[in-house]
C-alpha cells in the first residue's frame, strides 16, 4: 500500500497570503495525485487532479505541482474561503487508492 | 448537475448490520464507476470499495474485506453498500463518490454510521 504523508499537519496563514501544502508518497504515483477540499461538516471537493488539472469551477489561484513522490499544493492569495483541511490522494498504485492525513489551513 | 444522496446510516448494536444506500441523479450513473469512502469522527478520509459501472470488478479495502458488500442497481440509479458484524471502529460518515480515472469526481454529502451499545 502506498503512503502518503502531508505536511504540515497544520499552516497558520492570514488572508491574502499564500499558502504550500506539501505531499509526499511513499513509491512513485507517477503524476495520479489528486487535491480535495473539506469545510466543517461538508463533504470533499475534488480541487486538483493528475497533479496539476484544476477540476471544472476551481479558482485559479489553487494550483498543484509534482511528480514521482513529491507534490505541493499553492493557494496563491488565500481567500476566507479556503480556510479548510486539505487532503492528497494517489490513484496510481490501487487498490487501494490512499489519502494522505490532511493539512489543516486556519487563519492566522 | 451531479446528485449524490445517501441514506440508510443509523445507531446499530455492535455485530448488527445496516445497508447504505446512495441514490445518484443528474447523470448517466450506469457509464460510472463508484466508490465507497468514510471518515470517522475527527479523523482522515478512508476508502472502503469500488465497483465498476456493469458490477464486473469489485475491489474493497483489506479492513473491509468479508465484512462489507458493494452493489448497484443501475435501473434504480442506486449504489448500496452492506455492512455486516459491524464494530465501534467502523463509527463514521459514509460517502459515495463518483470515480473517473479513479479518482473521487463528485461526493455525497454522507450518512452517519454509529455503532454503540
Amino acid at each position: 500500500e502506498t503512503v502518503m504523508t502531508q505536511s504540515p499537519a497544520t499552516l497558520s496563514v492570514s488572508p491574502g497570503e499564500r499558502a504550500t501544502l506539501s505531499c509526499r508518497a511513499s513509491q512513485s504515483v507517477s503524476s495520479n495525485l489528486a487535491w480535495y477540499q473539506q469545510k466543517p461538516g461538508q463533504a470533499p471537493r475534488l480541487l486538483i487532479y493528475d497533479a496539476s488539472t484544476r477540476a471544472t469551477g476551481i479558482p485559479a489561484r489553487f494550483s498543484g505541482s509534482g511528480s514521482g513522490t513529491e507534490f505541493t499544493l499553492t493557494i496563491s492569495s488565500l481567500q476566507s474561503e479556503d480556510f479548510a483541511v486539505y487532503y492528497c490522494q494517489q490513484y496510481y498504485n490501487w487498490p487501494p487508492p490512499t489519502f494522505g492525513g490532511g493539512t489543516k489551513v486556519e487563519i492566522k | 448537475e451531479v446528485q449524490l444522496v445517501e441514506s440508510g446510516g443509523a445507531l446499530v448494536q455492535p455485530g448488527g448490520s445496516l445497508r447504505l444506500s446512495c441514490a445518484a441523479s443528474g447523470f448517466t450513473f450506469s457509464i460510472y464507476s463508484m466508490h465507497w469512502v468514510r471518515q470517522a469522527p475527527g479523523k482522515g478520509l478512508e476508502w472502503i470499495s469500488y465497483i465498476t459501472s456493469t458490477s464486473s470488478t469489485i475491489y474493497y479495502a483489506d479492513s473491509m474485506k468479508g465484512r462489507f458488500t458493494i452493489s448497484r442497481d443501475n435501473a434504480k440509479n442506486s449504489l448500496y453498500l452492506q455492512m455486516n458484524s459491524l464494530r465501534a471502529e467502523d463509527t463514521a460518515v459514509y460517502y459515495c463518490a463518483t470515480s473517473r480515472d479513479r479518482r473521487f469526481e463528485s461526493w455525497g454529502q454522507g450518512t452517519l454510521v454509529t455503532v454503540s451499545s
